[in-house]
C-alpha cells in the first residue's frame, strides 16, 4: 500500500466553489510539502508545513498539518480556473528533510 | 532569480544509447535532488547531492544510472544503455543551503522527458 494517500483521486467543481484536498500518511509527517503541477509540465511549490496544528496561506490556498502530524489538508477558496491542475503531496518521513515521499495526486478540473 | 533549470526538455534514445540529463539548481542553492515519474506512476525520490558528495542514492537502480553534482558547472544524470523502462519524465530540484525551514524547500525544475525507442 502507498505510504501517502491522497484523496480524492480526481474532482471536478464549479467555479467559485470551495474545495478540499486530503493527504494521509501511514507514518509520521517531518514535513509535508504541497505542489501543483500542470500536465505535462513541472512542480510548482505552494507550501511546506512542518509543525502539528501548523497552517498556512497563500492566496486562496490554505494548507494545514493537523496535530498528530499524519494528515494535511489543502482548501481551496472560491475556486478559478487557474487553480485547475494536479495537486501532489510529498512528505518527508524520515526526519532527514531531504528524501519527499509523494503521493499520486488529485486531478482539479474548474468548470465555468 | 533564474529558476531549476533542466536541459533538455525532450530527450528520445535508441535502446542502448545513452542518455545525459541536466541540471542548474536555483542560484544560491547546493543541494540537489533527482526525481522520476513513471507514465502512470507518482513522483519517486532517486538520488540527493550537495557539491562532489552523493548523500543519499537509496533510489537509484543499481546499474546503469549514475549522478554528479561537480565543483563547477551543472548537475548530470547518466543512464546508460537505456531500455524502453527508463522513458519517464525526471525532474531536478533544488533547496538552499541556509538552514532554518528554508533550507528544506525543494523547488523543482520543468523536467527531462526521455523517450526510449
Amino acid at each position: 500500500s502507498q505510504e501517502l494517500e491522497q484523496s480524492p483521486q480526481s474532482l471536478i467543481v464549479q467555479e467559485g466553489k470551495n474545495l478540499t484536498i486530503n493527504c494521509t500518511s501511514s507514518k509520521t509527517l517531518y514535513g509535508l510539502y504541497w505542489y501543483k503541477q500542470k500536465y505535462g509540465e513541472g512542480l510548482i511549490f505552494l507550501m511546506m508545513l512542518q509543525k502539528g496544528g501548523e497552517e498556512k496561506s497563500h492566496e486562496k490556498i490554505t494548507a494545514k498539518l493537523d496535530e498528530k502530524k499524519q494528515q494535511s489538508s489543502l482548501h481551496i477558496t472560491a475556486s478559478q480556473p487557474s487553480h485547475a491542475g494536479i495537486y501532489l503531496c510529498g512528505a518527508d518521513l524520515t526526519g532527514g528533510g531531504n528524501k519527499l515521499t509523494f503521493g499520486t495526486g488529485t486531478q482539479l478540473k474548474v468548470e465555468l | 532569480n533564474a529558476g531549476v533549470m533542466q536541459n533538455p526538455r525532450h530527450l528520445v534514445r535508441r535502446r542502448g544509447q545513452e542518455a545525459r540529463l541536466r541540471c542548474s539548481p536555483m542560484k544560491g542553492h547546493s543541494h540537489v535532488y533527482w526525481y522520476r515519474q513513471l507514465p502512470e506512476e507518482g513522483l519517486k525520490f532517486m538520488v540527493y547531492l550537495q557539491k562532489e558528495n552523493i548523500i543519499d542514492e537509496s533510489g537509484m537502480p543499481k546499474e546503469r544510472f549514475s549522478a554528479e553534482f561537480p565543483k563547477e558547472g551543472p548537475s548530470i544524470l547518466r543512464i546508460q544503455q537505456v531500455v524502453r523502462g527508463d522513458s519517464a519524465a525526471y525532474f531536478c530540484a533544488s533547496s538552499p543551503s541556509t538552514g532554518g525551514a528554508a533550507s528544506y524547500e525543494q523547488y523543482f525544475g520543468p523536467g527531462t522527458r526521455l523517450t526510449v525507442t
